[in-house]
């Protein structure tokens, strides 16, 4: 069974730091790019930032440029979040999502979600 | 606000059609595909229609999607109680080097 599996959200003060993972297992995870999307209380999805199989290139939503560093571990078939510099308005519930085969964007999988709440 | 912008609402009773649409640009559904997710209350979303109007295997022919120019739009026909939910189109952004959803629409079964 294709699963994706979040964990590390959690209450942090603003300005802290936060590393998400995703668990992936039930396919050949180092052939697809993955993405992190997020959903405040409340309000719609946004995506995050996305990065290719093998790591080499990712993108970045502007509004966490500078901040947030995807990266990924295929022996481990795990992606990952870094969260720095963490603001009021970066809670939500993060989703890490994989694309169906042979497209980038359209994603077929998704995590359950972690919840971050960046709060003092 | 949202790059991609959808009717906050819609409503329909059981057995209508009702359409959804989904104003995008030259730099995202102008030069790009469109896809929709479903999201019901509490869980994570679903991926409905992909490349304007694939289905993926085991969504129902009820769900059918168009694009035309910078527009994308999704139809439900046969509307079932079970269709309530949140519908978000996306389609990625060259201009912005990123993806984009619209803002949501919030789809009410009479």
């Amino acid at each position: 069974e294709v699963q994706l599996v979040e964990s590390g959200g959690g209450l942090v003060q603003p300005g802290g730091s936060l590393r998400l993972s995703c668990a992936a297992s039930g396919f050949t995870f180092s052939s697809y790019w993955m993405a992190w999307v997020r959903q405040a209380p409340g309000k719609g999805l946004v995506w995050v930032s996305r990065i290719n199989g093998d790591g080499s290139s990712t993108s970045y939503a502007d509004f966490v440029k500078g901040r947030f560093t995807i990266s990924r571990d295929n022996a481990k078939n795990t992606l990952y979040l870094q969260m720095n510099s963490l603001r009021a308005e970066d809670t939500a519930v993060y989703y890490c999502a994989k694309p169906m085969t042979g497209t980038r964007n359209a994603f077929d999988v998704w995590g359950q979600g972690t919840m971050v709440t960046v709060s003092s | 606000q949202s790059v991609l912008t959808q009717p906050p609402s819609a409503s329909g009773t059981p057995g209508q059609r009702v359409t959804i649409s989904c104003s995008g640009s030259s730099s995202n559904i102008g030069s790009n595909t469109a896809n929709w997710y479903q999201q019901l209350p509490g869980t994570a979303p679903k991926l409905l229609i992909y490349r304007n109007n694939e289905r993926p295997s085991g969504v129902p022919d009820r769900f059918s999607g168009s694009k035309s120019g910078t527009s994308a739009s999704l139809a439900i026909s046969r509307l079932q109680s079970e269709d309530e939910a949140d519908y978000y189109c996306a389609a990625w952004d060259d201009s912005l080097n990123g993806l984009v959803f619209g803002g949501g629409t919030k789809l009410t079964v009479l």
